[in-house]
């Protein structure tokens, strides 16, 4: 298993600026993922970040709002750029060896915005 | 894609009584399945998984069942504990991508 952790732990941010979110792994591992739960809802997933290379958007969701970074196989930032209070939700990172298998989840970030 | 959904948005058990949490899927070719116990303020924790060809898998205290003939998976825990409140999650693999139930919450009455 993995043991995975994120900073912040929450923020209350103001509308027009930008937060970004660390995640890191405690061991290396090949994917790494970045979720949004909105509360009392299920896990959407926003991208897969690549080590190296540009991340893999899902559908509704870019790069130039969710700027993301992967500069090895044990950590990756989500930046949650421009925020509007639709923004506000909980952002979750996970990692796993393989895609479709296994993945451990962080903490979260709790987000909030103004 | 994958459809993922749970029968029961929410559940109240008795402690020490035996829990189920339903799961139904879409995709016949999805062949990895995970259930995941989120507690409040917390991430999703790994509770046990399933591949497509077992029907069948046991930890401690909780229990995987896969019926792939009607695309259905459950979470057995036995003898609920207060701890075991939480909201519980399916998660179901097409072999690249996982797809995640809306969850049900268990509430474990003392």
């Amino acid at each position: 298993s993995a043991v995975i952790s994120q900073k912040p732990s929450r923020d209350i941010c103001q509308r027009g600026t930008s937060l970004t979110i660390q995640c890191q792994v405690d061991s290396q591992v090949t994917m790494m993922f970045w979720y949004r739960q909105q509360p009392g809802q299920s896990l959407t997933l926003i991208a897969t970040a690549n080590q190296g290379s540009e991340a893999t958007y899902e559908s509704g969701f870019v790069i130039d709002k969710f700027p993301i970074s992967r500069p090895n196989l044990t950590f990756s930032t989500l930046t949650v750029s421009n925020m509007s209070p639709e923004d506000s939700s909980i952002y979750l990172c996970s990692g796993g060896q393989v895609a479709g298998e296994t993945q451990y989840f962080g903490p979260g970030t709790r987000l909030l915005v103004l | 894609g994958e459809s993922v959904g749970l029968h029961l948005p929410t559940l109240s058990v008795q402690e020490g009584d035996n829990s189920i949490i339903n799961c139904a899927y879409s995709n016949s070719a999805s062949d990895y399945f995970i259930w995941y116990k989120q507690e409040s303020g917390k991430g999703p924790q790994f509770i046990i998984d399933i591949r497509s060809n077992m029907d069948k898998r046991q930890g401690q205290r909780v229990t995987v069942l896969l019926n792939k003939t009607v695309k259905h998976l459950s979470l057995q825990i036995a003898a609920t504990q207060p701890g075991d409140s939480a909201v519980y999650f399916c998660a179901v693999s097409t072999g690249n991508q996982f797809y995640f139930g809306t969850g049900t919450s268990l509430t474990v009455i003392p």
